[in-house]
C-alpha cells in the first residue's frame, strides 16, 4: 500500500466510449503524474501537475484529457480511444520538491480498447 | 531519452547479494540518482535515492562512485520476491524518465 489509489483497476471500452480514470493520493503531496506503460515498453510520462497546475504535457493526443481539481485527486478522461491506447495507466505523486523528490505509484488501471 | 544505461537482465541466487549496475556518465551536479523497481503488472516502487554519498535503507544500499558517473544498487540478501524490473533514473526536478531497466531474476 503506497498511499496512492487508482480506480478502476481494469477497464474495457469501445472506441466510441467515454470513460474516466481516477487517482487519489493520501500522502499530502503537491505533485501528481500520469504515466502510460504499453506492453514490454518503458513507462512514458504523460502529464504532470504541481499544486493543481499542469506543468507538463508530453505531446499527448487530445483524446486524453487530464483534470486535477485539487492536489489529492487526479483524473484522466478518455474519449474516442484507439486500440493502440490499450496499456497500463499509472498515477504517481510526489512532494514536488526540486531534486530529492521520490514518486509513489498507484497500482495502475489496465485499459483494453476494443 | 533516459540518461542511464543498465544491463537488460541479470540472475541472482536466492540468499546472495544482488548487485545491479547503472551508468549515468552525463549526470549533472544537481541531479539525484533514483532506483525504483516494478514487480510484474504492478506500479513501480521507490527503493532509494542519493546525490553524492552512499545510502542505505531497509530495502537496499546505493553505492555512487566518486565521479558520480555510475552507481550500484545492492540487495544484500535477495529473495524470490525481489524478482522484478529495476530502474535507475537521474533527475533534477519532478520529471522522471524511465528507461527499459534491468530485469532481475532471483533463482532458488
Amino acid at each position: 500500500e503506497t498511499g496512492v489509489t487508482q480506480t478502476p483497476r481494469h477497464l474495457v471500452m469501445g472506441m466510441t466510449n467515454k470513460k474516466s480514470l481516477k487517482c487519489e493520493q493520501h500522502l499530502g503531496h503537491n505533485a501528481m503524474y500520469w504515466y502510460k506503460q504499453s506492453a514490454k515498453k518503458p513507462l512514458e510520462l504523460m502529464f504532470v501537475y504541481n499544486f493543481k497546475e499542469q506543468t507538463e504535457n508530453n505531446s499527448v493526443p487530445s483524446r486524453f484529457s487530464p483534470e486535477c481539481p485539487n492536489s489529492s485527486h487526479l483524473f484522466l478522461h478518455l474519449h474516442t480511444l484507439q486500440p493502440e491506447d490499450s496499456a497500463l495507466y499509472l498515477c504517481a505523486s510526489s512532494q514536488g520538491e526540486r531534486g530529492g523528490s521520490s514518486q509513489y505509484f498507484g497500482p495502475g488501471t489496465r485499459l483494453l480498447v476494443l | 531519452d533516459a540518461k542511464t544505461t543498465q544491463p537488460p537482465s541479470m540472475d541472482c541466487a536466492e540468499g546472495r547479494a544482488a548487485n545491479l549496475p547503472c551508468n549515468h556518465s552525463t549526470i549533472s551536479g544537481n541531479e539525484y540518482v533514483y532506483w525504483y523497481r516494478q514487480i510484474h503488472s504492478q506500479g513501480p516502487q521507490y527503493i532509494i535515492h542519493g546525490l553524492k554519498n552512499n545510502e542505505t535503507n531497509e530495502m537496499a544500499s546505493l553505492i555512487i562512485t566518486e565521479d558520480r558517473k555510475s552507481s550500484t544498487l545492492i540487495l544484500p540478501h535477495a529473495t524470490l520476491r525481489d524478482t522484478a524490473v529495476y530502474y535507475c533514473i537521474v533527475n533534477s526536478y519532478d520529471k522522471v524518465i524511465f528507461g527499459p531497466g534491468t530485469s532481475l531474476s532471483v533463482i532458488p
